[in-house]
């Protein structure tokens, strides 16, 4: 397996605009978590599903941020619209339990303007 | 209150010296993962752990669940270790928390 995938890699935005992560877990994984990472705030759970559906949500900023699981290969995470203080890194990862070994993408480095 | 606490915050030793980085929180936890972070950004997971100890390598994690308390241990360290390590808490009531993170040098 390639590991989980994540893009894109780096993105740079304009306040406003929408903006769309994307991962690709490990198959078989049961698991998907998505993560911020800040200066000011270190990392932070944002969501993560269980068997593509959503278990705690209770991260996510505000409503502007949105997490879909359409099936056990994708899973997208969607900021509409999008503020400079949404620039950060975005890591997704999975793993076969809730406390499972996580599994990291490489991470999407967002940058608002 | 779920809170995760990290220490030290910085950490600078020689190559060869044995490392400790401990994480202590504040209620009952289910579970505890270790992570590591290089500089290039990418997040590895070492441990996950609810009881006892583990080793990988020279890698040793040990909670010590009465206490509250988990330490992360390097044996032999080397430049390559060089990196933040981060501690992730999973409460009881199934939140998680994360650390602020050591970030560790290792001077050849």
């Amino acid at each position: 397996d390639a590991g989980v995938i994540q893009s894109p890699r780096h993105e740079v935005t304009e306040m406003g605009q929408e903006v769309t992560l994307r991962c690709k877990p490990i198959s078989g994984h049961d698991y998907l978590f998505w993560y911020r990472q800040t200066m000011m705030r270190g990392l932070e759970l944002l969501i993560y599903f269980n068997n593509n559906v959503p278990i705690d949500d209770s991260g996510m900023p505000e409503d502007r941020f949105s997490a879909k699981m359409p099936n056990a290969s994708f899973s997208t995470l969607k900021i509409q619209p999008s503020e400079p203080r949404d620039s950060a890194v975005y890591f997704c990862a999975s793993s076969l339990a809730r406390q499972g070994f996580w599994y990291f993408g490489a991470g999407t480095r967002l940058s608002v303007l | 209150k779920n809170e995760v606490e990290q220490s030290p915050q910085n950490l600078t030793a020689q190559e060869g010296e044995f490392i400790t980085i401990n994480c202590s929180y504040s209620v009952g936890i289910s579970a505890l993962h270790w992570l590591q972070q290089h500089p290039g950004g990418g997040i590895v997971s070492l441990f996950m752990l609810s009881s006892g100890k583990k080793k990988h390598g020279r890698l040793i994690a040990t909670i010590n669940i009465q206490e509250k308390h988990s330490s992360l241990h390097i044996t032999a360290s080397h430049p390559r270790d060089s990196a933040v390590y981060i501690c992730a808490v999973w409460f009881g009531n199934e939140k998680l928390t994360f650390g602020t993170g050591t970030r560790l040098t290792i001077i050849p």
